[in-house]
C-alpha cells in the first residue's frame, strides 16, 4: 500500500502570514494532485502536477512537485481567512491517469484568522 | 450539468441493517470511484470502476459491494452495517482529459451505524 505523509496536520496563522503544507512519499507518483475541502462539501481539485519538478503557481499558491516525484509541497503567501479550510494531497500511479483511483494523505486542517 | 450527486445527505443506521447509498454523474465520465472520509485518515478508496460492467476493490472494500450497470449511476451498498463504517461518504468521477484526469467529488453521505 502506498502511503502520502501529510504535515502538517494542523495550521492555525493570522492574516497576511505565509505557510507551506508538505506531502512525503517513498512512493513514485506519475501525477499528485492538491484539492481542498470546506466543510458539509466534497473535495475540490486545485491543481495537479505530472513532471518531477514542475511548479504551478494558481494566484498566491504555488505548488512543487519533487524532482523524483515522491513528494510535493503547497505554499501559501499572505494567506487570507478565505483560504481556511482542509488541504488535502492526492497521489496517482496508473501511468499519468488514475482511473479514479488515488492515494491521498490525511490532510492539513488551515485556519487563517483575522 | 448538475455534476455529481448523492442521496442521501445523511443516514443512521442501525448495525446489521443494509443500504445503499447512491451515486449519479450527467458528465459522461467513464471512471467512478467510492471514498470513505474519517478525522485523521484523508479519504480511502472503497471499490471503483473503469467503466460500465467493471468494478474493482480499493483500500477498505470489506462490507461494501457496488455495481455499474450504466455509465451515470455508480450505487454502493452496506451488506450489514456496523459502526466501524460510520464515516463520511464521496463518490467521485473523472475522465481522462490527456495524461491526467481530474476528478469531481459529491458532496458526500454522513453514515451513522449504531
Amino acid at each position: 500500500t502506498q502511503l502520502l505523509e501529510q504535515s502538517p496536520q494542523f495550521l492555525s496563522i493570522q492574516e497576511g502570514e505565509n505557510l507551506t503544507v508538505y506531502c512525503n512519499s517513498s512512493s513514485v507518483f506519475s501525477s499528485l494532485q492538491w484539492y481542498r475541502q470546506e466543510p458539509g462539501e466534497g473535495p475540490v481539485l486545485l491543481v495537479t502536477v505530472v513532471t518531477g519538478g514542475e511548479v504551478k503557481k494558481l494566484k498566491r499558491l504555488t505548488f512543487q512537485f519533487g524532482d523524483a516525484r515522491k513528494d510535493s509541497s503547497l505554499h501559501i503567501t499572505a494567506a487570507q481567512p478565505g483560504d481556511t479550510g482542509l488541504y488535502l494531497c492526492a497521489g496517482a500511479t496508473a501511468g499519468g491517469t488514475s482511473y479514479g483511483k488515488l492515494t491521498f494523505g490525511q490532510g492539513t486542517i488551515l485556519t487563517v484568522h483575522p | 450539468n448538475a455534476g455529481v450527486t448523492q442521496t442521501p445527505k445523511f443516514q443512521v443506521l442501525k448495525t446489521g441493517q443494509s443500504m445503499t447509498l447512491q451515486c449519479a454523474q450527467d458528465m459522461n465520465h467513464e471512471y467512478m470511484s467510492w471514498y470513505r472520509q474519517d478525522p485523521g485518515m484523508g479519504l480511502r478508496l472503497i471499490h471503483y470502476s473503469v467503466g460500465a460492467g467493471i468494478t474493482d476493490q480499493g483500500e477498505v472494500p470489506n462490507g461494501y459491494n457496488v455495481s455499474r450497470s450504466t455509465t451515470e449511476d455508480f450505487p454502493l451498498r452496506l451488506l450489514s452495517a456496523a459502526p466501524s463504517q460510520t464515516s463520511v461518504y464521496f463518490c467521485a468521477s473523472s475522465y481522462s482529459g490527456g495524461s491526467v484526469d481530474t476528478q469531481y467529488f459529491g458532496p458526500g453521505t454522513r453514515l451513522t451505524v449504531l
